[in-house]
């Protein structure tokens, strides 16, 4: 059984520090690992998508890495912003659109 | 990417009641999830919607406590039964990317049992 955790469980980093996000995963044999972003009381935006036969994908300030053969991904946030602080989940898919999430890490960006 | 909407987005029910939660896609999408997120939790996956058969549900989730209906390829629906305060969560649903396998989400329903 797939089990996801997310170190550290809180993070809190003056404006401008870059930053990185670790998840771990038990199954390597996973299709796809999915970062999101919740903001409090709110539903969950994709972030990037790494699927198995991919190493890292960059999405403007983000970049997320993969690792499956020690079971890891990175998320690394250049020039944080305030407007970067929400909690960031980590998803690992073993069967196909069947998703275990991490239990998230909650980021605090302090102007 | 899909847009998903849920209604309610918020709602204030009484113990032994029911709560019907409503998702609708803006595509058609063979599969849909729905998830709980109980407060200050990680989300749990309830159970798999797929439009003409029964609905999958994962272990520690019955049909009799949440019956799903997944009537076409764009819309689908949890019902929350006999609620408790236990039942107090966030209820979002999710579509999958049939190409990329990425996941979208509603903006989910907060649900307050007292």
């Amino acid at each position: 059984k797939q089990e996801v955790t997310q170190i550290p469980a809180a993070l809190s980093v003056p404006e401008g520090e870059n930053l990185v996000l670790n998840c771990s995963f038990t199954d390597s044999a996973i299709y796809n690992l999915q970062w999101f972003r919740q903001d409090p009381g709110k539903g969950l935006t994709s972030l990037l998508l790494i699927q198995s036969s991919q190493r890292e994908q960059t999405s403007g300030r983000l970049n997320a890495s993969l690792d499956k053969s020690s079971g890891r991904s990175t998320l690394y946030i250049a020039a944080s912003q305030p407007g970067d602080s929400a909690t960031y989940l980590c998803a690992a898919d073993n069967y196909g659109q069947n998703f275990v999430f991490g239990p998230g890490t909650r980021l605090s960006v302090l102007p | 990417s899909a847009v998903i909407s849920q209604k309610p987005s918020r709602d204030i029910c009484q113990r032994g009641t029911s709560l019907t939660i409503q998702c609708q896609v803006d595509s058609q999408v063979t599969m849909m999830f729905w998830y709980r997120q109980q407060p200050g939790q990680s989300l749990t996956l309830i159970a798999t919607a797929n439009q003409g058969s029964e609905a999958t549900y994962e272990s520690g989730f019955v049909i009799d406590k949440f019956p799903i209906s997944r009537p076409n390829l764009t819309f689908s629906t949890l019902t929350v039964s006999n609620m408790s305060p236990e039942d107090s969560s966030i209820y979002l649903c999710s579509v999958g990317d049939r190409t990329s396998y990425e996941q979208y989400f509603g903006p989910g329903t907060r649900l307050t049992v007292t």
